[in-house]
């Protein structure tokens, strides 16, 4: 089985603090995600990767960045976290060949910032 | 802009019953994806639809593509608690707001 995880279920920040959430996948896929989801806006798409050190904006790239230095790893940094970015966070994999729209989830992050 | 219309937005009902939920947009459809959420987890992927006119099933879960692809919808027969959960659509990376589904026993 695909197993994507993420490495705090829950995290408590400060305004102004820089926060790393990272995310690793064991199945060696391509492609990697990250969402935050809010009630009634649903899921939103921060940032995506199809390769190594190759990074795409989502809909929603405002605070954030992401590195990719290992197919497995997919980081999200907020800079600067701010009250707004409290949020639940998903990060997700999918492969090329069983289709890059059939994505694998983790647990997900429950951030509050302070 | 919302792209993906999900109906109804909550529904409550008794095991056993049966249900159907829908996911409509504007726009023709290449595929569409159907996942599963309960709370506190991430989505889980239920299926992929691709060709006009198909229908899937998976257990008690029927899914059904519309033959101009601008629709879809999701049946469930006999409800269990278990299927208790946040029922998304997804079309290529934008997402539903979901049917949030409770079933009581």
């Amino acid at each position: 089985d695909v197993k994507v995880t993420q490495s705090s279920r829950y995290l408590v920040k400060r305004t102004g603090e820089k926060v790393f959430l990272e995310c690793v996948q064991d199945m060696d896929h391509e492609n990697m995600f990250w969402y935050r989801q809010d009630p009634g806006l649903g899921l939103r798409l921060i940032y995506f990767s199809y390769d190594v050190k190759m990074k795409e904006k989502g809909d929603i790239p405002e605070g954030y960045s992401v590195s990719r230095e290992k197919k497995e790893r997919f980081s999200l940094i907020l800079e600067s976290a701010s009250t707004n970015q409290t949020s639940m966070y998903l990060c997700a994999s999918s492969s090329l060949a069983g289709g890059p729209y059939e994505q694998f989830f983790g647990p997900g992050t429950r951030l509050t910032v302070l | 802009t919302q792209l993906l219309e999900q109906s109804p937005q909550f529904l409550s009902i008794q095991e056993g019953e049966n249900l159907t939920v829908y996911c409509n947009s504007s726009s023709v459809f290449s595929s569409l994806q159907w996942y599963r959420q309960e709370p506190g987890e991430g989505p889980v992927l239920l299926v992929t639809v691709v060709t006009g006119g198909e229908v899937k099933k998976l257990k008690r879960l029927t899914f059904q593509f519309g033959d101009a692809r601008k629709d879809s919808s999701l049946h469930i027969t006999a409800a269990q608690p278990g299927d208790t959960g946040l029922y998304l659509c997804v079309r290529k990376l934008i997402w539903g707001l979901g049917t949030s589904l409770a079933v009581n026993p």
